[in-house]
């Protein structure tokens, strides 16, 4: 079963931050918080990935509370093309990558 | 990020035939592959995981006998769904280990 917990759906005004929000609450201390979207009939694309602090990339940025219990993936200035359902999930790394795939969040953006 | 492909991206079959699919990592090399299923309006389902050189590792509920994984290379995997029927129908998506996860494109199946 998935160990995590999102909104099925959100919506988000084009410009806007979109912040997903995730609960892991079991994760253990050296899972990882993996998100991934995937946009309608593709493959899911990898955003970000963190363990305990902070991290952003070029796609986003990912803030874990300090518990670990929780995140947030934040799109800083989200466009239509960012449409998709998000997942979170919460993986050892380095195990060969094993990922189960909860039902994620259908976020919308909208013009 | 790296490139992982598969082949077809789209396959009719009729019911009690077996189909072949492909899954390759373009840039690189993957000792682990993974092949997951999608229905319609679902999330992904982990079938198995390929591992290079050795038998694959099937998920709690799928049929190693109807969904047969070689891993012959380190950059190949196929999947071959054997007698397939129409319940099998589904959305087939591979992905090859590197630092992440790299997924492919994912193969639309249809057995009529």
């Amino acid at each position: 079963d998935a160990k995590t917990t999102q909104p099925p759906s959100m919506d988000c005004a084009e410009g806007r931050a979109a912040n997903l929000p995730c609960n892991h609450s079991t994760i253990s201390g050296n899972e990882y918080v993996y998100w991934y979207r995937q946009i309608h009939s593709q493959g899911p694309q990898y955003i970000i990935h963190g363990l305990k602090n902070n991290e952003t990339n070029e796609m986003a940025s990912l803030i874990i509370t300090e518990d670990r219990k929780s995140s947030t993936l934040i799109l800083p200035h989200a466009t239509l093309r960012d449409t998709a359902v998000y997942y979170c999930i919460v993986s050892f790394y380095n195990q060969g990558g094993k990922l189960i795939f909860g039902q994620g969040t259908e976020l919308s953006v909208k013009p | 990020g790296a490139v992982v492909s598969q082949h077809p991206s789209r396959v009719i079959c009729k019911s009690g035939t077996s189909v072949k699919i492909e899954c390759r990592s373009l840039d690189f090399q993957a000792t682990t592959m993974f092949w997951y299923r999608q229905f319609p309006k679902q999330s992904l389902m982990l079938m198995a995981t390929s591992n290079e050189g050795s038998k694959a590792t099937y998920e709690q509920g799928v049929e190693k006998d109807k969904f047969l994984i070689n891993h012959a290379s380190l950059t190949l995997s196929t999947l071959t769904v054997t007698s397939a029927h129409p319940e099998d129908s589904s959305f087939y998506i591979c992905s090859g280990s590197r630092d992440e996860q790299y997924f492919g494109p994912g193969t639309r199946l249809t057995v009529t």
